[in-house]
């Protein structure tokens, strides 16, 4: 198994470019999230989902979409990229059953927005 | 909602000393993970603990629930122990708290 797989590791935007960051995973996970680290922080949740279809926000997701047609993809879009959007972004997936639920998370995507 | 802190913030220590690090949580948890992200920025899973004792070789974590702390133990520390721990909480959501941190510097 892979793992949780994310593309691309680095990516420079200009201030208004948009881009989609992928995530995928090959463990049959059901749950699947978006977090950003800033620098000296830890991690804060922009999205999650449940299941293929559904998407809920998280801690900070405003200026982000999250689409998730598939159990394995749930990719992050950024639209009008900000100066303040500039982070690591990290994937992460689990299986929620029970009480079990466990993240496992991806190498993550460093995104500079200048 | 959950508020978690860490401490210390920063450790130095020289290689073959052990370390006590710390995780306060501010409600009851169903989630409790260890992470250590080493110096390329991967996040490693160390522990899911939201209650009790495991061990992993050098390692140790320690959950008291009813306490709303937690502990990790690291003995005869190595220098690719080096980097930041996380503790992360989960509350009855599916959304991991994460604290800030403990920088850990090993010499060697």
């Amino acid at each position: 198994n892979a793992g949780v797989t994310q593309t691309p590791k680095f990516r420079i935007l200009k201030i208004g470019q948009s881009m989609t960051l992928q995530c995928t995973q090959d463990m049959n996970h059901n749950y699947m999230y978006w977090y950003r680290q800033d620098p000296g922080m830890g991690l804060k949740l922009i999205y999650y989902s449940v299941g293929a279809g559904i998407t809920d926000k998280g801690e900070v997701p405003n200026g982000y979409n999250v689409s998730r047609s598939t159990t394995e993809d749930f990719p992050l879009r950024l639209e009008l990229a900000a100066p303040s959007q500039t982070s690591v972004y990290f994937c992460a997936s689990s299986y929620r059953g029970s009480s079990y639920n466990e993240q496992f998370f991806g190498p993550g995507t460093r995104l500079t927005v200048l | 909602g959950i508020q978690v802190e860490q401490s210390p913030p920063d450790l130095i220590l020289q290689e073959g000393a052990n370390s006590t690090l710390r995780c306060n949580f501010s409600d009851s948890v169903n989630n409790l993970q260890w992470f250590h992200q080493n110096p390329w920025g991967q996040l490693i899973n160390l522990f899911y603990i939201p209650s009790g004792t495991k061990q992993n070789g050098r390692l140790s974590a320690t959950t008291v629930a009813t306490e709303r702390y937690s502990l990790l133990y690291i003995s005869s520390s190595q220098t690719t122990d080096s980097g930041v721990y996380f503790c992360a909480v989960g509350g009855g959501s599916e959304k991991l708290v994460f604290g800030k941190g403990t920088k850990l510097t090993v010499n060697p």
